[in-house]
């Protein structure tokens, strides 16, 4: 079946860096992707998502950048805080219903102070 | 809003105990689901909802049932637990499939 997956399970980062978070997916007709955050203790929080028919798409201090070809999601947060240390996780949608959302193992991101 | 709110937070069950994991949402979102999250694993799909009266099985639904009477509400019953039914798990909701899911805080069970 369809899976949605990561490249790194902990990236280091120092504060104030860029980092950029990965994901790979393996179903092509997928149309609709989200990356979630969750910190210890919580559930996973809404980050930002992006449809198929676009390539990028902005927020305040992150973007997602999708590369159709090569089924490759990828989570840039810019300057980053102290308080982007938590796990990001990429989801994305079941190829039989858009209301089902296939999840990824995770990355957990360290901020270095 | 409450949002999503899930009771209770932390429950231990003895093998072969029955309970209901409460999750309700004052959003009036049609889409709700519960996902179950192991240790070091990302989320994985155990039942969902498309509106009041709709339910379907998710990748791991096994030892595990839903009913969806409300709009608000959608529990999730364990019939008969086992200890690989140890977990953290989150109940979901979504307005419809053009927004992503809010998601609860969480119950945290274990099962001895």
């Amino acid at each position: 079946g369809e899976s949605v997956g990561l490249h790194l399970p902990t990236l280091s980062v120092q504060e104030g860096d860029n980092s950029i978070i990965n994901c790979a997916y393996s179903n092509s007709a997928s149309d609709y992707f989200i990356w979630y955050k969750q910190e210890s203790g919580k559930g996973p929080q809404f980050i930002i998502d992006i449809r198929s028919n676009m390539d990028k798409r902005q927020g305040q201090r992150v973007t997602v950048l999708l590369n159709k070809t090569v089924k490759h999601l990828s989570l840039q947060i810019a300057a980053t805080q102290p308080g982007d240390s938590a796990v990001y996780f990429c989801a994305e949608t079941d190829e039989d219903s858009s209301y089902k959302l296939i999840f990824g193992s995770g990355t957990r991101l360290l901020v270095r102070p | 809003n409450a949002g999503v709110t899930q009771t209770p937070k932390f429950q231990v069950l003895k093998t072969g105990q029955s309970m209901t994991l409460q999750c309700a949402q004052d959003m009036n979102h049609e889409y709700m689901s519960w996902y179950r999250q192991d240790p070091g694993m990302g989320l994985r799909l155990i039942h969902y909802s498309v509106g009041a009266g709709i339910t379907d099985q998710g990748e791991v639904p096994n030892g595990y049932n839903v009913s969806r009477s409300t709009t608000e509400d959608f529990p999730l019953r364990l019939l008969s637990a086992a200890p690989s039914q140890t977990s953290v798990y989150f109940c979901a909701s979504s307005l419809d499939s053009n927004y992503g899911y809010t998601f609860g805080s969480g119950t945290r069970l274990t099962v001895v």
